[in-house]
């Protein structure tokens, strides 16, 4: 079992609407949680970065954290054209703090106009 | 400000000639991590330098790969006698103690 789980998609919804993407992951220590954007042939794009559980919004996202049940999500409000990527879930944390990121293995969004 | 850079941005080589990947992190972030990405796969984890501690090599797939971080700030990435299987896209990224790691552009490895 791989430490965290991503659905790979593609996931296709048309603009405007709101998309969830999720990951699960199994490591009980993981502290911090990112989302990445990765656009074809460019690197990994820092979107959402959360401490613990909680959520955080920013803009048209709004990423969730739920450590009892080892689930992260990313909701994208209103969604654009421009959102078709591969978005991807980081996690890391230890007994001494930030380490490591492991990651998902993402999901390829297309939003179609 | 500036983000991460990373050169060459392209790498052509031969199999068994060895090859250098530079990383320039951001200013003042502490750990830098070098990850790769194969063609549609997600990212590998390679190796992660943090401070003074030393340096978390796990993901390292054999001893052809090296790497090591000068006076806190440039990474290289060295490896040796490449082959088919290392063409991938080496990514850097480098963040402050408390997370949120900030990627940079990439070099794209082939192997002929």
């Amino acid at each position: 079992q791989k430490e965290v789980e991503q659905d790979p998609g593609p996931l296709s919804v048309p603009e405007g609407a709101i998309v969830s993407l999720n990951c699960t992951y199994s490591n009980s220590a993981f502290q911090y949680f990112m989302w990445y954007r990765q656009y074809s042939r460019k690197g990994p794009e820092l979107l959402m970065y959360t401490y613990s559980s909680g959520n955080k919004e920013d803009g048209r996202f709004t990423a969730q954290v739920d450590k009892s049940s080892k689930y992260i999500s990313l909701f994208i409000r209103d969604s654009q054209p421009s959102d078709s990527a591969t978005y991807l879930c980081a996690m890391s944390g230890g007994n001494t703090g930030f380490q490591k990121l492991v990651f998902g293995t993402g999901t390829r969004l297309l939003v179609s106009p | 400000g500036a983000g991460v850079s990373q050169s060459p941005s392209n790498k052509v080589t031969e199999k068994g000639k060895d090859v250098e990947l530079r990383c320039d992190p951001i200013s003042g972030h502490t750990a830098l991590y070098w990850y790769r990405q194969s063609l549609g796969q997600g990212l590998e984890f390679l190796i992660y330098f943090q401070g003074n501690s030393a340096p978390d090599k796990s993901g390292l797939p054999s001893d052809r790969f090296s790497a090591e971080r000068t006076g806190g700030s440039v990474s290289t990435l060295t490896i040796q006698r490449t082959q088919q299987e290392d063409s991938a896209v080496y990514l850097c990224a480098s963040s402050t103690s408390s997370g949120g790691a900030r990627f940079g552009p990439g070099t794209r490895l082939t192997v002929l």
